[in-house]
């Protein structure tokens, strides 16, 4: 299996400009997870799928984030607009639920500056 | 609820020296425990679960952690570091008490490895 995919690896904008991010989960996988990673806040979940369906969003910051998984196969992030206090690097994670020690499989993540 | 803490941000080992890195746990059910590793500019990946089943759970790349359930510790441990080992290591639980429980990482601990 190629794990979890995510695109783009780099992203550079400006303040302002809307910014999406795209995962796809590895293939059977039930769950997907977003995550941020900075220095001062270390890694924070976001929000997490279940079957597709958003289960908690509670870590989502604002509501100029959004996320959405049309399929079992995609999911995207989105930020509008954007502000420079959202550069950090966003993983995607997936896992298959079996009874509660699920491993989580993160993709490479997404470096996102906002200038 | 369930929380990580592990004690140092950055420890630093000669090559082949012992590798001991920290994490200490709260949980009010059963915990599962978890040591991750990011390399650079790479996502997380699994390097050992504890579920109940053994109290030392051995891992990749040499790696092995001890369960205490007295200390409610959850302490990383490798004989000999090799440069390669250079990483962040992050410890995290989660807890089975119906439905999905979150995956709560630590802040985590730089490893650093010298000649």
């Amino acid at each position: 299996d190629a794990g979890v995919i995510q695109s783009p690896r780099h992203e550079v904008t400006e303040m302002g400009q809307e910014v999406t991010l795209r995962c796809k989960p590895i293939s059977g996988h039930d769950y997907l997870f977003w995550y941020r990673q900075t220095m001062m806040r270390g890694l924070e979940l976001l929000i997490y799928f279940n079957n597709n369906v958003p289960i908690d969003d509670s870590g989502m910051p604002e509501d100029r984030f959004s996320a959405k998984m049309p399929n079992a196969s995609f999911s995207t992030l989105k930020i509008q607009p954007s502000e420079p206090r959202d550069s950090a690097v966003y993983f995607c994670a997936s896992s298959l639920r079996r009874g509660g020690s699920d491993e989580q499989y993160f993709g490479p993540g997404t470096r996102l500056t906002v200038t | 609820a369930q929380s990580v803490t592990q004690l140092g941000s950055h420890v630093s080992v000669s090559e082949g020296a012992l590798v001991l890195l920290r994490c200490n746990y709260s949980s009010s059910v059963p915990p599962y425990l978890f040591w991750y590793v990011q390399y650079p500019n790479q996502g997380l990946q699994l390097l050992l679960k504890y579920t109940s089943a053994a109290t030392l759970v051995k891992g990749i790349n040499g790696f092995e952690a001890e369960f205490k359930k007295s200390e409610t510790s959850f302490h990383l441990t490798k004989p000999s570091a090799h440069m390669s080992d250079a990483a962040e290591y992050f410890c995290a639980v989660t807890g089975f008490s119906g439905g999905y429980n979150k995956l709560i990482f630590g802040a985590g601990t730089r490893l650093a490895v010298h000649p």
